[in-house]
């Protein structure tokens, strides 16, 4: 399977504890993006790779959230301390960015879905 | 960018044309109109985005209105398999902006056997 793919897809935790979540893009995309949904809404945007620079984040990437693209390849999401308002599905996107005049396709993963107790 | 409006929920009887209706009142000249769907626990997937003319590919037609004030997705023979939620997204540019796309909460469309 050559999408983006996303790991774990399901995760329990403990109010206050750390999670990390991964997210693994189509190889050849230079751009990776995080998204959060939660029930009955859309998908918001958190934050926002080109290659391996985070170019921008949302209002809703609080410090408790990190985002990292180490080599500009593979994603990692750290969420700490972790708040009952934080269970939500997160999804990440990839696209083929910097063309100009081209459009950049967003495919998605399938989310990890995070409930914290 | 600009907002849009979709309705909450629509119905489609199988085999039958869905007909689903967005509008953007605000949209600027060099804003384009993005439809994406969600299929129940996968990730959003693109389907069709336009500009000003009439666009078509193999999962629908993008219609809008000469005043680009609002558009309609077209999936000429539904089937069970088109149920999802459709957002309908304005977004200022592609290609060499960021690109993040600003979901509504878009149109749940329920295909009815």
């Amino acid at each position: 399977d050559t999408g983006v793919s996303q790991d774990p897809r399901h995760k329990i935790t403990k109010r206050g504890q750390n999670v990390t979540f991964r997210c693994d893009p189509i190889s050849e995309h230079n751009r990776l993006y995080w998204y959060r949904q939660t029930l009955g809404q859309g998908p918001e945007f958190l934050t926002y790779f080109q290659n391996e620079a985070q170019l921008e984040k949302s209002r809703l990437l609080s410090d408790r959230f990190s985002a990292e693209r180490p080599k500009g390849s593979f994603s990692t999401l750290e969420i700490q301390r972790t708040e009952q308002g934080d269970s939500a599905m997160y999804l990440c996107a990839s696209s083929l960015g910097g063309v100009a005049g081209g459009f950049n396709e967003q495919f998605f993963g399938p989310g990890t879905r995070l409930t914290v107790l | 960018d600009a907002k849009t409006t979709q309705p909450t929920s629509m119905d489609c009887a199988e085999g039958r044309a869905a007909n689903l209706p967005c509008n953007h009142s605000t949209i600027s000249g060099n804003e384009y109109v993005y439809w994406y769907r969600q299929i129940h626990s996968q990730g959003p997937q693109y389907i069709i985005h336009g500009l000003k003319n009439n666009e078509t590919n193999e999962m629908a037609s993008l219609i809008i209105t000469e005043d680009r004030k609002s558009s309609t997705l077209i999936l000429p023979h539904a089937t069970l398999r088109d149920t999802a939620v459709y957002y309908c997204i304005v977004r200022v540019s592609h290609g060499g902006s960021q690109g993040n796309l600003i979901f509504g909460k878009g149109t749940k469309l329920s295909v009815k056997p």
